[in-house]
């Protein structure tokens, strides 16, 4: 079975201070994963896919598969980063591509 | 153009009654999806439809009945409502899903209130 864990229900920092969303998960096979950013009453988006290696709105994520984790960082919190991120991992089951979403964190930057 | 878009964004109707929330995807992708938000934003997959054939049933109760006319649009079509159905639905679609690393698109999602 498949399984991604966000430990943490919210996040609270100051503008400015470095944010660590963590995300762990549970998978047999070489698993595929994301993060998601929701915005106040928005749709889902999608924020990083592990392949890609990319930095996007100064968040980055590595994947850890020795400690089975894809932890999101950014080193300066900004105000417009306030909403839910959720870690997502999408792992092959059955001959179908099932698609687990964590149970998401609140991240709020105070100013 | 807004690429997953669901109708209707709002949704309040009384316990019993029948509804159906609709979504289409102009991305031409093969795959789309229901999801149910609580209140609790935790976010569980209902259905996956590939090429309009159903791929993941998750446990939702038999009331819940996804119909895709085409693998443009999947619909979701609820039963006799409950209370606990009070949720946001947001309606997604992928690349067909043997393809890596391709994320998912959502729509706006759908506010339900049963009163």
């Amino acid at each position: 079975a498949q399984r991604v864990t966000q430990p943490e229900k919210l996040l609270s920092v100051f503008k400015g201070a470095p944010v660590e969303l963590k995300c762990n998960y549970s998978y047999s096979g070489s698993p595929e994963l994301f993060w998601y950013v929701q915005y106040s009453r928005q749709r889902l988006q999608l924020l990083l896919r592990h392949i890609s290696r990319e930095s996007i709105k100064g968040f980055t994520a590595d994947l850890n598969k020795g400690e089975t984790s894809f932890h999101l960082k950014k080193p300066f919190a900004q105000e417009e980063d306030s909403a839910m991120y959720y870690c997502a991992l999408r792992g092959a089951s059955g001959g179908s591509y099932i698609p687990t979403f964590g149970r998401g964190t609140s991240l709020i930057v105070h100013p | 153009d807004t690429a997953v878009s669901q109708t209707p964004k709002y949704l309040v109707t009384q316990m019993g009654n029948d509804k159906s929330i609709k979504c289409e995807q102009n991305l031409g992708h093969d795959t789309m999806y229901w999801y149910k938000q609580d209140s609790k934003k935790f976010l569980k997959i209902m259905f996956s439809y590939n090429n309009k054939e159903l791929i993941i049933n998750e446990t939702v109760p038999n009331r819940f009945s996804p119909k895709s006319p085409d693998k443009a649009h999947l619909n979701l079509h609820i039963n006799s409502l409950e209370l606990g159905d009070s949720a946001v639905y947001f309606c997604a679609s992928s690349r067909k899903g043997g393809e890596r690393n391709y994320g998912y698109t959502f729509g706006s999602g759908t506010r339900l209130t049963v009163v």
